[in-house]
Order: C-alpha cells, then sequence, then structure tokens
C-alpha cells in the first residue's frame, strides 16, 4: 500500500504558467480533498470529492480546478499561476468516520 | 464561523517535561476532533481523534487529549516530551458523522525541545 502519493515535490512556475498537481491513492476511498498551507494559516480547503465525477469547493478555490474521473485519481490544475498560489500543497483521502490520509506534500514557487 | 484557535503559535520545552497544547474551536454541532502533527518537510499524521464516548482519548506517541464540551477544549497532551516529538501540531475539527473530508485546521503549534 503505497497510500496517497503526489507528484512533484517541488515546482517551480512562472506567473502565467499552467501546471497540474497530481494526486493518486491505492485505498478505494471515495473522498479526497486538496489543502494548501500558508505560514501561520494551518491547513486551508481547496476543492473536494466525494466520488468520481463529484467535486465541490472548499474554503480558498479561486485560481484551481479539479476533476475527478476515477477513484484513484484527483489532480489539482493551476490554469493560470500567480506569486499567491506559492505555498505547499497537500492532497488527502479519506476513509469516512475515522482518518484522513494526507500525501506528503507537493512545494510550490510561483516567481 | 466555524473556527480553530491554537493560541500558541511556539512553545518550548525541556526533554522530559510534560506538555499540554491547547486547542480551542467554534462549531455549530458537535465535531469530529482530531490532532495531527507534522515534522519538518513531511506530511501530516494523525496523533488522535475524537468522535464520541469517552472524552479522554490516548493516542500514539503516548499523547493523550481531552475533549471539554462547555470550553470547547480539545487540549492535547503528553507527561514527558522527548526530543523525537520537536514538530508542528495541528488541531482541526470536522462534521460529527459526516466525510471528514473537509476538516477546518487551527493555524498550528510549534514544538520544540530543549535537551
Amino acid at each position: 500500500n503505497a497510500g496517497v502519493t503526489q507528484t512533484p515535490k517541488f515546482q517551480v512556475l512562472k506567473t502565467g504558467q499552467s501546471m497540474t498537481l497530481q494526486c493518486a491513492q491505492d485505498m478505494n476511498h471515495e473522498y479526497m480533498s486538496w489543502y494548501r498551507q500558508d505560514p501561520g494559516m494551518g491547513l486551508r480547503l481547496i476543492h473536494y470529492s466525494v466520488g468520481a465525477g463529484i467535486t465541490d469547493q472548499g474554503e480558498v478555490p479561486n485560481g484551481y480546478n479539479v476533476s475527478r474521473s476515477t477513484t484513484e485519481d484527483f489532480p489539482l490544475r493551476l490554469l493560470s499561476a500567480a506569486p499567491s498560489q506559492t505555498s505547499v500543497y497537500f492532497c488527502a483521502s479519506t476513509d469516512p468516520g475515522v482518518e484522513q490520509f494526507f500525501g506528503p506534500g507537493t512545494r510550490l514557487t510561483v516567481l | 464561523a466555524q473556527s480553530v484557535t491554537q493560541p500558541d503559535i511556539h512553545i518550548t520545552v525541556s526533554e522530559g517535561a510534560s506538555l499540554e497544547l491547547r486547542c480551542n474551536y467554534s462549531y455549530g454541532a458537535t465535531p469530529y476532533l482530531f490532532w495531527y502533527v507534522q515534522s519538518p518537510g513531511q506530511g501530516l499524521q494523525l496523533l488522535l481523534k475524537y468522535f464520541s464516548g469517552d472524552t479522554l482519548v490516548q493516542g500514539i506517541k503516548g499523547f493523550e487529549a481531552e475533549f471539554k464540551r462547555s470550553q470547547s477544549s480539545f487540549n492535547l497532551r503528553k507527561p514527558s516530551v522527548h526530543w523525537s516529538d520537536a514538530a508542528e501540531y495541528f488541531c482541526a475539527v470536522g462534521p460529527y458523522g459526516g466525510a471528514t473530508n473537509k476538516l477546518i485546521f487551527g493555524t498550528g503549534t510549534l514544538l520544540a525541545v530543549q535537551p
């Protein structure tokens, strides 16, 4: 069991570039989430999904898109990166009513 | 508004001393409560959780936490801190009976351990 995997670990973008942060889980969980972590602000929910084809917005969704075509994968897209999106991004997979499992994170810098 | 407050941004304790990290929450319904730990450059690991029942819950690595409904608190404790406990600790709240995939996190407490 790999748990939750995220790629890449590190990424540097220029303002206006696009990219996709990848997230995959092998625990067959329906629920998955994306958070961003900024100093002094804890983790904030960006988007979440309750199953393939079903996604919804969290606290800070602006500038991010998600889709969920399979149970295993939940990619996060930045269509036009901005310096304000410099952050550490965590993907999580949830066993409902039990525990949320976090990936190792992607550290993104937007210049 | 739903929120989690961790009033201590940074705490330093001596190895072997006791530890208490504070967490207060504001939530419109009965919550699920969690404590996570994050080592530098790592993801989050669940220490313990409270869903219902006994208000004193035991977790991994010798941690425990007590749910006090009247005080809207869920403080984390450890009787004797080890150097390896140095990390950042996050309290989180989620919807009771819900999917727990929409957690609200506090801003974290950074723990330093002196030899």
